[in-house]
Order: structure tokens, then sequence, then C-alpha cells
């Protein structure tokens, strides 16, 4: 099994500020492989980040993926008000099971 | 649009059984893999289930083999989760999800969830 490491566990940032959200994979994961996820309280999860850097249907420019073999990021470039959420990465390559990190909250500072 | 509705979840008792149901709408069903994926309370995302564009295959998570099972009805534009022996441990929202095989495989439509709790 593919374990997922996001670090850090709470990122405490304003708005208008650049976020840095890590996930480390304990093997090597295809770059197409892996996704990012928003999901708020109460709503669905949703897809921001597929292929570890293509931006999925509607997601906003300032989110944007990097990385390869174990280390990926995620980078929101400017903190708008809704971007304050609980953030996912995820490895849905052939390796079962489908696993998520453990989860970035990401909080008004 | 792409709509995703799950129903069936409740209280249920330890030991006992639920089906959980999610009905599509706004892509051709039959064309896609489907997942089943839950989150407990004040936990992270687990993946559950998948099921192949056309049942030919399923897989699940060690957790739950055995105990559930994942179908799919695309006269129906449906998809279920058989849930039997339910423990403590399987309570949690549980959402389905669309596989996109033109995005590699992601997870790209979720619904909103039904809750199931299992407790005596």
């Amino acid at each position: 099994e593919i374990v997922l490491t996001q670090s850090p566990g709470t990122l405490s940032l304003s708005p208008g500020e650049r976020a840095t959200l890590s996930c480390r994979a304990s093997q090597s994961v295809s770059s197409n492989y892996l996704g990012w996820y928003q999901k708020k309280p109460g709503q669905a999860p949703r897809l921001l980040i597929y292929g570890a850097s293509s931006r999925a249907t509607g997601i906003p420019d300032r989110f944007s993926g990097s990385g390869s073999g174990t280390d990926f990021t995620l980078t929101i470039s400017r903190l708008e008000p809704e971007d304050f959420a609980v953030y996912y990465c995820q490895q849905y390559g052939s390796s079962r099971p489908y696993t998520f990190g453990q989860g970035t909250k990401l909080e008004i500072k | 649009q792409v709509q995703l509705v799950e129903s069936g979840g409740g209280v249920v008792q330890p030991g006992r059984s639920l089906r959980l149901s999610c009905a599509a709408s706004g892509f051709t069903f039959s064309s896609y893999g489907m997942h089943w994926v839950r989150q407990a309370p004040g936990k992270g995302l687990d993946w559950v289930a998948l099921i192949w564009f056309d049942g030919s295959d399923k897989y699940y998570a060690d957790s739950v083999k055995g105990r559930f099972t994942i179908s799919r009805d695309n006269s129906k534009n449906t998809l279920y989760l058989q849930m039997n022996s339910l423990r403590a441990e399987d309570t949690a929202v549980y959402f389905c999800a669309r596989r996109n095989h033109f995005n590699w495989g992601s997870f790209d439509y979720w619904g909103q969830g039904a809750l199931v709790t299992v407790s005596s």
C-alpha cells in the first residue's frame, strides 16, 4: 500500500497570501496518477488537480500542482476566502488501494 | 451537468445490513467506472470499492472485503453498495465518485454523501 503523508497538518494564512501544501509518497507514484482534492464540511470533495499538474474543469488558475516521484506540491497563489478548507492528495494508479493523504487543513489566520 | 445523488443511509445495528444507492445523471453512466469512498467522523477520505464501467471487475479495500459488495445497473444509471456484517468502524459518510479514464482515472465528480451510523 502506498502511504501518502501530507504536511503541514494545519496551515494558518491570510487571504491574499500564498499557500504551499506538500504530499510525500512512501514509494514512487507516476505523475499521471496523483491528484488533489478540496473538501469543505457538508460538501462533496472537489477535484482540483489530476496528473500532478493539470487543473480540473472549472478550477481557477490560482491553483497549481507540481512534483514527481515521491514529492508533490499544491500551490494556491493568492488565497481567496472560499479557499479555506481541507486539502487531500491521492494516488489513483494501478497500485490499489487508492490511498489518500491524511489532509492539510487550511485555516484563516 | 453531471450529478451523483446517494441515498439509503441511516442508523443500523452492528451485524446488520444496509444498501446504498447512487443515482447518476448528466453523463453516459455505462461508460465510466465508479467508486465508493467514505469519511468517518473527524477523519480523512478512505477509498472503499471500484467497479468497472460494465461491472466486469470489482476491487475492494481490505477493511470491507468479504462484507461489502459493489454493483451497478446501467439500465437504471445507478450504483449500489451492499454492506453486510456492519461494524461500528463502518460509521461514515459514504460518497460515490466517477472514475474519469480520460484524466488518468481521477475521481472527477462526487455525490454529496450518505451518512451511515452503526450503533446499538
